[in-house]
């Protein structure tokens, strides 16, 4: 059971270039979310996903857009990449919004944009 | 307002001995939860625990206890019989009910000693 599948683990990009990171979970789960982890400032989220066929924003979301593509994938794109989304990127998945539904999380996408 | 607070940026802890690391929240709802991660240094986010605000009985999962104390609302982890893989960082979080968002605290870096 491989639970929250992201790729890529690393990637290096150009200021202005695009790229998206994708996510697939096998849990059934219905809810997902996008984070970036920077040092010193926890985790922010990007966008998420209630369920299937819905997306909306999070804490940080200028600069980003994101597809819920089917109940198993949630991709995350940047469309012309900034050296202020340098980061650790985590997908996360959860049964439903509900407050004792925990998440878990994929393993993360270190990006680094110069 | 910040709403999760963890008060030790980083703790130095004995092999075998308990450790707790502590949480503190603030919320106006009489609904939440509050959840532990870790997260090794392979970086990886690992769920370890989750307590209701209802619940009258702490929570525990094999090593790992919450103490729970609604009044002073703090939620902290109490790890019994360290062990090296034990280090990390720990975060705390919360979700309040009807809010998909999971507050995250700063963290914990706990390092276990031989």
């Amino acid at each position: 059971n491989a639970g929250v599948t992201q790729t890529p683990k690393f990637q290096v990009l150009k200021t202005g270039q695009s790229m998206t990171l994708q996510c697939a979970q096998d849990m059934n789960h219905n809810s997902m979310y996008w984070y970036r982890q920077d040092p010193g400032m926890g985790l922010r989220l990007i966008y998420y996903s209630a369920s299937e066929g819905t997306t909306d924003k999070g804490e940080v979301p200028n600069g980003y857009n994101v597809s819920r593509l089917n109940k198993r994938e949630f991709s995350l794109r940047l469309e012309s990449a900034a050296p202020s989304q340098t980061s650790v990127y985590f997908c996360a998945s959860s049964v439903n919004r509900a407050g004792d539904s925990p998440l878990h999380f994929g393993n993360g996408t270190r990006l680094t944009v110069t | 307002a910040q709403k999760i607070t963890q008060t030790q940026p980083g703790m130095f802890v004995q092999e075998k001995e308990a450790v707790t690391l502590d949480c503190t929240y603030d919320t106006s709802d009489q609904s939440y939860g509050l959840f532990w991660y870790k997260q090794p240094s392979s970086g990886e986010m690992i769920f370890l625990i989750y307590q209701g605000s209802y619940d009258e009985q702490n929570a525990t999962e094999g090593r790992y206890s919450l103490n729970f104390q609604k009044a002073r609302k703090s939620a902290n982890l109490v790890i019994s019989a360290s062990q090296l893989g034990d280090s990390a960082m720990y975060f705390c979080a919360m979700r309040e009910r009807g809010n998909y968002q999971l507050i995250w605290g700063a963290g914990t870096k706990l390092i276990i000693k031989p």
